[in-house]
């Protein structure tokens, strides 16, 4: 089944240990993102990728790290968490934007952090 | 820069009554327009797009470029349609074609 999956779907820690939420694609997609969800501020996007070792900010990057080595990983680092960064992350990935389908994004289930 | 509006957090209707989720959105080249739905507890799925002109489920969107708008239409809600509404723009952003999402409408259908 073609899917992105993405763990832990819950996570809750304290201010300052490192965490790493995973994401994997099996659609052999080249362009993977990284949203956070917010009430009253929808999805906003936190990095992405459009292959791989090519990584580039998006909206609100401040306080996140992310990695692409593989094709169909592409972990989101939260170095020091903090409550701030308490929401819902999706992780998502699309063929590449200009081909056929290329712009349908897949989404994940979803993790919940909580940083207290 | 693109940016995709949506005015209404929350449509509350009855069942049976007309639905319309307002989405304008900002962009200086040829956009595309989605709509994305995120039932409860789920993650975010591709409603439509405006490209196919397709209705699914019952809805339909029309790109209005003179108004910059996707509205969102169904003519009769049902129970089932409740749920998080998201408009999207894909344009050529800095991440080569960037999607940007609105801050979504919240349709409770209501018996």
């Amino acid at each position: 089944e073609a899917q992105v999956t993405q763990n832990p779907r819950y996570l809750i820690t304290v201010t300052g240990k490192k965490l790493t939420v995973t994401c994997s694609q099996n659609m052999n997609h080249e362009y993977m993102s990284w949203y956070r969800q917010d009430p009253g501020l929808g999805l906003r996007q936190i990095y992405y990728s459009m292959n791989v070792e090519v990584t580039d900010k998006g909206d609100v990057p401040e306080g996140y790290k992310v990695s692409r080595k593989e094709k169909r990983n592409f972990p989101l680092i939260l170095e020091s968490p903090s409550p701030n960064q308490t929401s819902l992350y999706f992780c998502a990935s699309r063929q590449t934007p200009g081909l056929a389908g290329g712009n349908e994004q897949f989404f994940g289930p979803g993790t919940r952090l909580t940083v207290l | 820069a693109q940016r995709v509006t949506q005015p209404e957090k929350l449509l509350s209707v009855f069942k049976g009554a007309p639905v319309e989720l307002k989405c304008n959105y900002s962009y200086s080249g040829s956009p595309e327009l989605f709509w994305y739905v995120q039932y409860s507890r789920q993650r975010l799925q591709l409603l439509l797009r405006h490209i196919s002109r397709e209705s699914i489920k019952g809805f339909t969107a029309d790109l209005n470029k003179g108004e910059t708008s996707f509205h969102l239409k169904k003519p009769f809600a049902q129970e089932e349609d409740s749920a998080m509404y998201y408009c999207a723009l894909s344009g050529m952003g800095g991440g080569g074609n960037k999607l940007t999402f609105g801050t979504g409408t919240q349709l409770k259908v209501e018996l």
